[in-house]
């Protein structure tokens, strides 16, 4: 079974400076990728990063980047240069491919997230 | 707008009822999901599809809920017999490989 560990509740950042908000997963399988989604309190949520277990670079994706440290079973989200709209709830998530050939079948296993505010 | 559409945005029912949600999925997606989320928790996965056929059906998935997905395009959501229980926001994704597209939710409230 998977598992995705986010121990901030909340976190709080300034305006313009950068933040890093915690996840930790937990898989016996190889293969998988993981997933960060930010939700504001529209409820929307929207899809931010991207990072396959067998890619050597981190992610980036404009201000957002992702630390992954596979020994550790870490996927750590960083936002640079935070800007007020950056407040909302954040989720990390796995998914792990099933399936002949390793098709992936999408289930994602979501984390309990993380409320970051942003103060000017 | 091409987004992950899904009708109605809020629904209040009496508990007994019966409620149906759908989803329209990006267009060009052929794979669709049902998530539940509620308040303070991340969503939990509920059911997938790949075109027109269910292949995963989550434990929470009671005999209650039922969801198609006829054409392999829309995708409805029922929940019979509703239960103050089933109170909750249900998410619709879909998507083309990995990366999952979300629509806005239906928010599910019993009385």
């Amino acid at each position: 079974a998977q598992k995705i560990t986010q121990t901030q509740p909340g976190m709080f950042v300034q305006e313009k400076e950068a933040v890093t908000l915690d996840c930790t997963y937990d898989t016996s399988d190889q293969s998988y990728g993981l997933f960060w989604y930010k939700q504001p309190s529209s409820g929307e949520m929207i899809f931010l990063i991207y990072q396959g277990s067998y890619d050597e670079q981190n992610a980036t994706e404009g201000r957002y980047s992702l630390n992954f440290q596979k020994a550790r079973k870490s996927a750590n989200l960083v936002i640079s240069a935070s800007q007020l709209g950056d407040s909302a709830m954040y989720f990390c998530a796995m998914r792990v491919p099933r399936g002949a050939g390793g098709t992936s079948y999408g289930k994602l296993t979501f984390g309990q997230g993380t409320i970051l505010t942003v103060h000017p | 707008d091409t987004g992950v559409s899904q009708n109605p945005r809020h629904k209040i029912t009496k508990r007994g009822q019966n409620v149906t949600f759908r989803c329209d999925p990006i267009s060009e997606h052929n794979r669709l999901y049902w998530y539940r989320q509620t308040l303070g928790q991340g969503p939990e996965f509920l059911t997938y599809f790949q075109n027109e056929a269910q292949l995963e059906k989550s434990r929470l998935l009671s005999d209650r809920f039922s969801a198609e997905r006829p054409k392999g395009s829309f995708s409805t959501l029922e929940i019979q017999r509703t239960e103050q229980g089933d109170s909750a926001m249900y998410l619709c994704a879909s998507s083309l490989v990995e990366k999952l597209f979300f629509g806005s939710g239906t928010q599910l409230s019993v009385l």
